[in-house]
């Protein structure tokens, strides 16, 4: 099983500030590797596939980047709406695994 | 528009069974992969099962032998029949397709709560 590490686990900063959320695997997957977004009391929310493309209605600010082992997503210039969990999520091998999350929140 | 709307969650007793539903619209479900993905409260996701485009089926192994993943075509509906049912069981049940944004999870129905009384 391909185990998905995400770091910070808890990130906390102010609106206009740049997040960055890392996840390590295990293992390779290449660049089969997505990020969702799930908001509290919401549904999850694809935002980026295969490691770095924007899912369709996906602010600019929102990007990714890495393969092989180790991932980032970026969301520059922060809103008081993108507080949310943020999971990563591959798919290279049998059992799908995502990662723990990481809990952004807006001062 | 592509909705997905699942049903069929409740509370039922350890070692009991249940079905949940997931009605899509706006695509045909036997034409994708489609997929179970459960949350614990308060806890993170946890892919549970795939049907793929040609009837191969997966399963996370704590629920084999106990959940089957199935569709209807003609009611162009996902199901998911579970049996011994267990307290970790108890999560929030979300279907999604795969394939419709290159093969990811995309998009997710508003999920259904199974609660497993120990």
């Amino acid at each position: 099983e391909t185990v998905l590490t995400q770091s910070p686990a808890t990130l906390s900063l102010s609106p206009g500030e740049r997040a960055t959320l890392s996840c390590r695997a295990s293992q390779s997957v290449s660049s089969s590797l997505a990020w969702y977004q799930q908001k509290p009391a919401q549904a999850p929310r694809l935002l980026i596939y295969d490691a770095s493309n924007r899912a369709p209605d996906i602010p600019v600010r929102f990007s990714g980047s890495g393969s092989g082992t180790d991932f980032t997503l970026t969301i520059t210039s922060l809103e008081p709406e993108d507080v949310a969990v943020y999971y990563c999520q591959q798919r290279s091998s049998w059992p799908i695994t995502f990662g723990q999350g990481t809990r952004l929140e807006i001062k | 528009e592509v909705q997905l709307l699942e049903s069929g969650g409740g509370l039922v007793p350890r070692g009991g069974s249940l079905r949940l539903s997931c009605a899509a619209s706006g695509f045909t479900v036997s034409n994708f992969a489609m997929n179970w993905v459960r949350q614990a409260p308060g806890k993170g996701l946890e892919w549970v099962s795939t049907i793929a485009i040609g009837g191969t089926t997966y399963y996370t192994d704590s629920v084999k032998g106990r959940f089957t993943i199935s569709r209807d075509k003609a009611m162009n509906t996902l199901y998911l029949q579970m049996h011994s049912l267990r307290a970790d069981d108890t999560a929030v049940y979300y279907c999604a397709p795969r394939g419709l944004v290159g093969d990811w999870f995309d998009p997710w129905g508003q999920g259904t709560l199974v609660t497993v009384s120990s």
